[in-house]
């Protein structure tokens, strides 16, 4: 069974651009995490998907968005980039809510 | 009462020999507590995880040992190896309602030396 896979990879921005990331998660799996990993938070919450609603979400601003499209494919969307928004952006995916997460690969994202 | 504290921040260890890292959390809704191995350039890994019903779990090389009274967990690797080298996250989940999201330790980066 294929993992988590994201898409692009690497990607480079500069300040006031918009991304969007793009995560197809394990075949048969409904929930899709997304987290944030720079080297001075660490790990970072950022919201979970399932069935199509968000179902959580971490402490970001509002330019962080995302959707879950109904093959549980999700896409995150990061508006007027900053500096600070560099990171590995890494998408979960599992079975159902509350069961274990499985990571992609992750996108690296530079903000020049 | 959503951290969870993990430590040592490095950890070098020689070949042969164990690797402990420990984890402390406050909330005691947490229900899952999951181990992720993560290399350079890469996504974090499921190790192993436990549920605070047991108080070890040990697959392989790697072994859970949990203290709910203390609200501690730790992960040992017996004989670490030189691929063991990684950083390692500790990690806590709770469900409330129809959500759930993995609170993250801050990591350990482990170094096994010949």
């Amino acid at each position: 069974k294929a993992g988590v896979t994201q898409t692009p990879r690497y990607l480079i921005k500069t300040r006031g651009q918009q991304v969007t990331l793009s995560c197809s998660p394990i075949s048969g799996h409904r929930s899709v995490s997304w987290y944030q990993q720079t080297p001075g938070q660490g790990l970072q919450f950022l919201f979970e998907y399932f069935s199509e609603t968000q179902r959580n979400k971490g402490n970001f601003p509002g330019r962080f968005s995302g959707r879950q499209f109904s093959n549980s494919r999700s896409e995150m969307n990061v508006s007027t980039l900053e500096l600070g928004d560099s990171a590995l952006y890494l998408c979960a995916s599992s079975l159902e809510v509350a069961k274990t997460q499985y990571f992609g690969p992750g996108t690296r994202l530079l903000v020049l | 009462q959503q951290q969870v504290k993990q430590s040592p921040q490095s950890l070098i260890v020689q070949k042969g020999g164990i690797s402990i890292i420990n984890c402390a959390y406050e909330n005691t809704a947490f229900d899952y507590f999951p181990w992720y191995q993560q290399f350079p350039g890469k996504g974090p890994a499921l190790l192993i995880a436990i549920r605070p019903d047991v108080s070890e779990k040990k697959e392989g090389r790697f072994t859970i040992s949990f203290n709910k009274s203390a609200k501690q967990f730790s992960l040992h690797i017996m004989d670490s190896q030189p691929g063991d080298s990684a950083t390692y996250f500790c990690a806590a989940s709770m469900r409330t309602g129809t959500a759930s999201k993995l609170t993250f330790g801050t990591g350990t980066r482990l170094q096994v030396t010949l």
